[in-house]
């Protein structure tokens, strides 16, 4: 069965400064992937997604993610974080039946 | 993409008693979902509800404590019956728009507290 870990619990990011929030699969043939954002007391809302292709993909709000298959990863990141990203970010992972898998979640926290 | 409203957004509840909550969506879908979210958790799926058939419930759920009806391609509710505290949760409503497999959209969620 397919599986997601996100090592990284919290993460805490000087306003300004690089981002990067890891994610690891587990699934055996080529999944499709997600990030989504959930601010606090709110929904989640997509970030980006990957299906095939271009190993690079764009989301919104200035965040990219690159699937690397053979590490089996899909590391979510952001070359200047503002303050309004502090929030939990989830990554999940599809495999083409209506069913997504998520993570455990990362909280990250934006210092001044 | 697609708009979701839920509600109640949030509600606090009385041990034994059961809330409706509604998911609306501004378009017709075929698949919409119900999960779970409890304090400081992941999201775990309670189960799949397409129009006209019966809901599917994971492993854990049964339809005597969550019953879901989808009476329309717009339009789902999930009951919480005879509330414990240990339903105190946020409850979201997704659905999948079809036009990129497994994309999923989110509605605000409902958070739940059961005294």
């Amino acid at each position: 069965a397919q599986s997601v870990t996100q090592p990284d619990i919290h993460i805490t990011v000087s306003e300004g400064a690089s981002l990067e929030l890891r994610c690891n699969y587990s699934y055996g043939a080529t999944p499709y992937l997600f990030w989504y954002v959930q601010s606090p007391g709110q929904g989640l809302q997509l970030l980006l997604k990957y299906f095939s292709g271009d190993t690079l993909v764009q989301g919104i709000k200035g965040f990219e993610a690159e699937f690397k298959r053979s590490q089996s990863s899909f590391n979510l990141r952001k070359p200047s974080v503002h303050w309004s990203d502090a929030a939990e970010y989830f990554c999940a992972v599809g495999t083409g039946f209506q069913k997504l898998v998520f993570g455990t979640g990362t909280r990250l926290l934006v210092s001044p | 993409s697609a708009v979701i409203s839920q509600k109640p957004s949030r509600d606090i509840c009385q041990r034994g008693t059961s809330l409706t909550i509604q998911c609306q969506v501004d378009s017709q879908v075929t698949m919409m979902f119900w999960y779970r979210q409890q304090p400081g958790q992941s999201l775990t799926l309670i189960a799949t509800a397409n129009q006209g058939s019966e809901a599917t419930y994971e492993s854990g759920f049964v339809i005597d404590k969550f019953p879901i009806s989808r009476p329309n391609l717009t339009f789902s509710t999930l009951t919480v019956s005879n509330m414990s505290p240990e339903d105190s949760s946020i409850y979201l409503c997704s659905v999948d728009t079809s036009t990129h497999p497994d994309t999923q959209y989110f509605g605000p969620g409902t958070r739940l507290t059961v005294l």
